[in-house]
């Protein structure tokens, strides 16, 4: 067990340019989510996919904000035109569902990805 | 929809003091509990869980008990050591059409220092 990993670790970028995050899962993990942290704030959940479907997205996820998982595995966050206001922490997370199971694995999380927008 | 609130730190004590940091939360379903952990320049480790009603989590000296009546979770520890000294998050999560837990909600978290 690696761990969730997530690439990179720290970006910089200009307003108005665009970047994209990559995490990878734990193995047998089916599930991603993506959340997005604040200085001094909890974790707000952006969206999240069970193999390589997205299940859900919040109100969160403008429209400069897409997120794939294209073969289940890994998956990428995109952000287009970025603004000040998308700096951030941004976390990946991953869990095991079965189904008809009522409790399933809590979710494991990534060392985050530090977006900074000049 | 559902939030967590939780005490607001920062919060310094000495070490071997007692530790109580308070939980609430609402929620329109059924939630499984949780506390998280951020450790300095780490990312979010998983401290305990609880899944129903009066169940106790408990791991590395922390304890919550899952209080329904008072929707409440909050996280104790009878003596912190310097090595305690993290951010602490309370989180609870959702359940999907299914049944099963799924996304997290989480408070602002709590940061913690102890002193020796």
């Amino acid at each position: 067990d690696t761990g969730v990993s997530q690439n990179p670790r720290h970006k910089i970028t200009k307003r108005g340019q665009n970047v994209t995050f990559r995490c990878d899962p734990i193995s047998e993990h089916n599930r991603l989510y993506w959340y997005r942290q604040t200085l001094g704030q909890g974790p707000e959940f952006l969206t999240y996919f069970q193999n390589e479907a997205q299940l859900e997205k919040s109100r969160l996820l403008s429209d400069r904000f897409s997120a794939e998982r294209p073969k289940g595995s890994f998956s990428t966050l995109e952000i287009q035109r970025t603004e000040q206001g998308d700096s951030a922490m941004y976390l990946c997370a991953s869990s095991l569902y079965l189904e008809g199971v009522s409790y399933n694995s809590p979710l494991h999380f990534g060392n985050g990805t530090r977006l900074t927008v000049t | 929809g559902d939030s967590v609130t939780q005490m607001e730190g920062p919060v310094t004590l000495s070490e071997e003091a007692f530790l109580t940091i308070n939980c609430t939360y609402t929620a329109t379903g059924y939630p499984s509990l949780f506390w998280y952990v951020q450790y300095p320049g780490e990312g979010l480790q998983l401290l305990l869980k609880a899944t129903k009603a009066d169940d106790k989590g408990s791991n590395k000296g922390f304890e919550a008990t899952y209080r329904k009546e008072t929707t409440s979770f909050h996280l104790e520890k009878g003596s912190v050591q310097v090595s305690d000294s993290a951010v602490y998050f309370c989180a609870l999560s959702d359940r999907d059409s299914g049944g099963s837990n799924y996304k997290l909600t989480f408070g602002k978290g709590t940061l913690l220092t102890v002193n020796p």
